[in-house]
């Protein structure tokens, strides 16, 4: 099984509705990211949470993390269409690694 | 805002051709990674390169691979031989700093089509 895994893998809502991705992963870790990516593009960095957080908000966007689940979610309030796109999580080890391991993400469909 | 900026966006090789990929990183920038994403996959870390060295690598980053910063600037990503399952975007990224939580910002991607 893999470091990482997001559900549901695609998810439709209308405009103004909230959308909630789920993550799981596997390791200790020090901080969970998310990150955006729009179709072909590169991954744009949303929000990041220490191990040491349970929760945390920027603007539209709610993240929670449960350690002693392995677990994260991402909540999207009030969706516009522009928020389209595919969701990651990605977390860093918790031992001196410089790598980001990524989940599945999910496919955000917004219908306007 | 800064951007890393990568070309060429598309390239199409035949098999067993070189190929390399270029990225601008920020320019106060230090640290520097290679990610790839097989079309419908997940991200895949394949190496990072920290003063002018290479940090660490993954499995997937194997003798047919190399990194290099042959001037102030750029960061490139060499395939000798590509292989049909190179095809892939291939997302170049920086951070400021190997220090702290590693926050990326990511180049739009070369997408590699390997024939």
């Amino acid at each position: 099984s893999q470091q990482g895994e997001e559900d549901p893998q695609a998810l439709s809502i209308q405009e103004g509705e909230n959308a909630t991705m789920n993550c799981s992963y596997k390791t200790s870790i020090n901080n969970l990211q998310w990150y955006r990516q729009n179709s072909g593009r590169g991954l744009v960095h949303l929000i990041l949470i220490r191990s040491n957080e349970r929760e945390k908000h920027s603007g539209r966007l709610r993240v929670t993390l449960d350690t002693s689940k392995k677990s994260s979610s991402l909540l999207i309030t009030a969706s516009r269409a522009a928020d389209t796109a595919s969701y990651f999580c990605a977390t860093d080890g918790s031992y001196n690694t410089d790598k980001l391991i990524f989940g599945t993400g999910t496919r955000l469909q917004v219908f306007p | 805002e800064p951007e890393v900026t990568q070309t060429p966006s598309h390239q199409v090789t035949q098999m067993g051709q070189e190929v390399i990929l270029r990225c601008v990183p920020i320019s106060n920038h230090l640290y520097f990674y290679w990610y790839r994403q097989i079309l419908g996959q997940k991200v895949e870390f394949l190496v990072s390169f920290y003063n002018n060295e290479i940090s660490e690598k993954s499995e997937i980053f194997d003798d047919q691979f190399s990194v290099e910063r042959p001037d102030g600037s750029n960061f490139t990503l060499k395939i000798r031989s590509t292989k049909l399952e190179d095809s892939a975007m291939y997302f170049c990224a920086s951070q400021v700093t190997p220090e702290g939580a590693n926050v990326l910002t990511f180049g739009a991607g070369s997408r590699l089509t390997v024939l």
